[in-house]
């Protein structure tokens, strides 16, 4: 595996399940972020992480639940979430969390919340 | 406050004629600004980018853009488009000690025979 990989690609859950994205980053990076985007809308800043710990959450609300156990892993914890939280959910590593660095994208887990 | 602009949510062309992706931003201090792209089914990937220095920005794929203070724009530019090329396009701006990447939302792309 290359680069920043995502499972799954594809996620469908009801509003009451609990599931969990996996991001997984083979740069030898040592930041790593979720984003969400949807559509007609610019892409949003959800959590950053820097060397395991978050530096930085965006308001974003608490059924969403990031862990980083590692610097080449990154998980996103969903549980009771809303039709609206339907996207795009994409992960994305860097060197350094200086604003310079080439941020690197995986494909993204298209979720779905019926 | 930062903000990024970009102009036309849909860009039509012929293969073999100019691309043109409009994008202004709004930032109180230098910024640093940014194209990327976006494939179908894929992820982001960056184009090119502007720190400090040369204004004008050389990219992957024959792409480049110029920053122009004067004008608070960072248009991105193709001499001839490819069907390749065929794509969503953001840019974004951010600044020195500001962690965020602040993005447009987006300009797709078509590329016509």
């Amino acid at each position: 595996e290359t680069g920043v990989t995502q499972t799954p690609r594809h996620l469908v859950m009801g509003m009451t399940n609990k599931k969990s994205l996996k991001c997984e980053q083979h740069l030898g990076h040592n930041a790593m972020y979720w984003y969400k985007q949807s559509a007609k809308k610019p892409l949003e800043l959800m959590f950053v992480y820097n060397f395991k710990e978050q530096t930085e959450n965006n308001s974003v609300p608490s059924r969403f639940s990031p862990e980083c156990p590692n610097s080449s892993h990154l998980f996103l914890h969903l549980h009771t979430l809303q039709p609206e939280d339907s996207a795009l959910y994409l992960c994305a590593s860097s060197q350094g969390i200086g604003i310079q660095e080439t941020q690197y994208f995986g494909p993204g887990t298209r979720l779905l919340v019926l | 406050a930062q903000s990024v602009t970009q102009l036309g949510s849909h860009v039509s062309v012929s293969e073999g004629a100019l691309v043109l992706l409009r994008c202004n931003y709004s930032s109180s201090v230098p910024p640093y600004l940014f194209w990327y792209v976006q494939y179908p089914n894929q992820g982001l990937q960056l184009l090119l980018k502007y720190t400090t220095g040369a204004t004008l920005v050389k990219g992957i794929n024959g792409f480049e853009a110029e920053f122009k203070k004067s004008e608070t724009s960072f248009h991105l530019t193709k001499p001839s488009a490819h069907m390749s090329d065929a794509a969503e396009y953001f840019c974004a701006v951010s600044r020195e000690g500001f962690q965020k990447l602040v993005f447009g939302t987006g300009t797709r792309l078509l590329v016509s025979p």
